[in-house]
């Protein structure tokens, strides 16, 4: 199926540990983005990669590191974390030479304890 | 900071359409209105999107103000799978220069 596909669905860690999410897209798109929807359901963008590129860093803290090995992937580590980043990460492609809508994954819920 | 003002909450019946309004008087020439909704616990999904003309798709109908100031979506037969927070968002096309940015939007209540 075509989508955008990330895992894992559930991470629940400790305080202090390093923990990574993994992001794919198979819908030839060239920009990728990590969103962060907290408890209170805000959505908010923290990066965004074009063509493996950082074009979008949302004043996110350095704990925080994507990398993007090819443009149909775009992972996301967090070092050292902390009982704030619990929250659902969403991952999402786009198109950019259309105007098409982003696609969503099914989000990463993260749990801090 | 969201450039979109929409009311919290809406319930509508089942079968019926669902209007859903959306302010953004300060839109500028190129920045086209785009509506994603977001189903619990899933992620958003996109609906439809406009410049100045009205659309339609195979979800959706989008009526856009001649001045750009507001919007609405319409559901034109809501069903109880179309109970989702809606979102109004104003972006550049491009996303190399756009992002989009969710304010709370509004929770649609379908009900029977």
């Amino acid at each position: 199926d075509t989508a955008v596909s990330q895992t894992p669905k559930y991470l629940v860690t400790q305080m202090g540990n390093d923990k990574s999410i993994k992001c794919e897209q198979n819908l030839g798109h060239d920009t990728m983005y990590w969103y962060k929807q907290d408890s209170k359901k805000f959505l908010k963008i923290m990066f965004s990669y074009n063509n493996k590129e950082l074009i979008i860093n949302e004043t996110v803290p350095n704990r925080f590191s994507p990398k993007s090995p090819d443009k149909a992937h775009l992972n996301l580590h967090i070092n050292s974390l902390e009982l704030g980043d619990s929250a659902v990460y969403f991952c999402a492609s786009s198109q950019s030479d259309t105007l098409d809508g982003y696609t969503f994954g099914s989000g990463t819920r993260l749990t801090v304890v | 900071d969201a450039k979109t003002t929409q009311p919290p909450s809406m319930d509508c019946a089942e079968g019926r359409a669902a209007n859903l309004p959306c302010n953004h008087s300060t839109i500028s020439g190129n920045e086209y209105v785009y509506w994603y909704r977001q189903i619990h616990s899933q992620g958003p999904q996109y609906i439809i999107h406009g410049l100045k003309n009205n659309e339609t798709n195979e979800m959706a109908s989008l009526i856009i103000t001649e001045d750009r100031k507001s919007s609405t979506l319409i559901l034109p037969h809501a069903t109880l799978r179309d109970t989702a927070v809606y979102y109004c968002i104003v972006t550049y096309g491009s996303s190399n220069t756009g992002k989009l940015i969710f304010g709370q939007g509004t929770t649609l209540q379908v009900k029977p």
